[in-house]
């Protein structure tokens, strides 16, 4: 079974619809991410969170939010989705307890907004 | 502002023969290093790190070397699989940033059999 997954694996929305991507994780880390890989700019950081209590805003969050209902469990929403957050979004998790964090990746979730 | 960058967005390689991966760093206060591996319709994986305190780290056919006066790092694969073939990225952290990483833009690699 996978470490960390997520749902939907696609997605297709149109232009003003809420929508939520999922992720979950059995790595038991503290740490949780989401990302969103776009064409010749990588993989750029959205909203991270220490712990059940601690959310914070990564490089590109406008327009997005999260929530991190149990330490295993890490939601992002797109409130009102628009063109322009089409991509590839991946949600991760690291542990804490080291000092150099490695992360673990989630397969990603492909989303089209139409 | 890119602080990581990439500026070779594909190399192809014969099997067999030497991969070499670069990547340049702006900001000095990085201090770990990653390089993860991509395939298609998956999620990265930690390929391997480096701190800032060595040059150079080893795990089998993956060597990855760091030039800090030059802020460059490198990764060679030696001998180059077609099962290397993936896109890999070069990430960075720093402990004044609250270890988030910052992601260079990818290179394709494609090992031709």
């Amino acid at each position: 079974d996978a470490d960390v997954t997520q749902t939907p694996r696609n997605r297709i929305t149109k232009t003003g619809k809420r929508i939520m991507l999922e992720c979950s994780q059995t790595k038991g880390h503290d740490r949780m991410y989401w990302y969103r890989q776009d064409p010749g700019l990588g993989l750029r950081l959205i909203y991270y969170s220490f712990d059940v209590k601690d959310i914070n805003k990564g490089e590109i969050s406008d327009g997005y939010s999260v929530s991190r209902q149990a330490q295993a469990k890490f939601s992002l929403s797109l409130e009102s989705a628009i063109p322009n957050q089409t991509a590839l979004y991946f949600c991760a998790t690291s542990d804490a307890a080291g000092r150099k964090e490695t992360q673990y990746f989630g397969p990603g979730t492909r989303l089209l907004v139409l | 502002d890119q602080q990581v960058k990439q500026n070779s967005p594909s190399l192809s390689v014969q099997e067999g023969r030497i991969s070499i991966l670069n990547c340049d760093y702006t900001n000095s206060m990085f201090d770990y290093f990653l390089w993860y591996k991509k395939y298609p319709a998956e999620g990265p994986t930690f390929l391997i790190s480096i701190s800032s305190i060595k040059d150079k780290n080893e795990d089998g056919r993956f060597t990855v070397f760091l030039n800090k006066s030059a802020k460059h790092l490198s990764l060679h694969i030696v001998p180059s699989q077609p099962g290397d073939s993936a896109v890999y990225f070069c990430a960075a952290s720093s402990s004044g940033s609250a270890r988030q990483l910052t992601f260079g833009s990818g290179t394709q690699l494609t090992v031709l059999p």
